[in-house]
């Protein structure tokens, strides 16, 4: 199985300051034929189910902020908010979706410092 | 709006079953791969079970393979989750989930459904 690592597990930033999340997978999850890299991004706040944030490592869902943005290709990805607003406090998670046995990174805390 | 409500989840002994229903709405659920994701008491996701639009692929985490049967029934819009032989670890909050853009990318999820393993 793909393993996917984050890093930090916990970050606190001030409000309006930039936050970076680093995601590596195992192997790469990038699909040659097609050139398109099989991660995707969530946000997980207490009480509400995930949300898809962005997939394809870069493409924003409808209604996500432009604030958030997804970069890297191959196993080396980062979620970039880069003014971080009250409402960004939560978990996030990388995902893979390059193998049907579907893995997640272990998870990054992100609070307000 | 996509609806995904989960049910059927509660407190179970070791060793016991249970069974987990999801019905979807506002969701052309036959024409979409389906997904179950846990998440246990203080721990990050876990991708558990994964059945094609159609029900004729499945696949499952290691953990429950042989334990767990994901189904569903089109014509009910329902995605169902058994779960044989229980263990305390697979206490957690199960999601149903829907992929409709690609297999894999989990673009709706129910609220979930709490599962307890405990005598």
């Amino acid at each position: 199985d793909i393993v996917m690592t984050q890093s930090p597990d916990s970050l606190a930033v001030s409000l309006g300051e930039r936050a970076t999340i680093n995601c590596k997978s195992s192997q790469s999850v990038l699909y040659s034929s097609n050139n398109k890299n099989f991660l995707a991004w969530y946000q997980h706040k207490p009480g509400q189910p995930p949300k898809l944030l962005i997939y394809w490592a870069s493409t924003r869902e409808s209604g996500v902020p432009d604030r958030f943005s997804g970069t890297g290709s191959g196993t080396d990805f980062t979620l970039t908010i880069s003014s971080l607003q009250a409402e960004d406090v939560a978990v996030y998670y990388c995902q893979q979706y390059y193998e049907t046995r579907y893995t997640f990174g272990q998870g990054t805390k992100l609070e307000i410092k | 709006e996509v609806q995904l409500v989960e049910s059927g989840g509660g407190l179970v002994q070791p060793g016991g079953s249970l069974r987990l229903s999801c019905t979807a709405s506002r969701f052309t659920f036959s024409n979409y791969w389906m997904t179950w994701v846990r998440q246990a008491p203080g721990k990050g996701l876990e991708w558990v079970a994964t059945i094609k639009d159609d029900g004729s692929q499945k696949y499952y985490v290691d953990s429950v393979e042989g334990r767990f049967t994901v189904s569903r029934d089109n014509t009910k819009n329902s995605l169902f989750l058994q779960m044989d032989s229980l263990r305390a670890e697979d206490t957690a909050v199960y999601h149903c989930v829907g992929s409709t853009s690609w297999a894999g990318i989990f673009d709706y999820w129910g609220q979930g459904t709490l599962v307890t393993v405990s005598s």
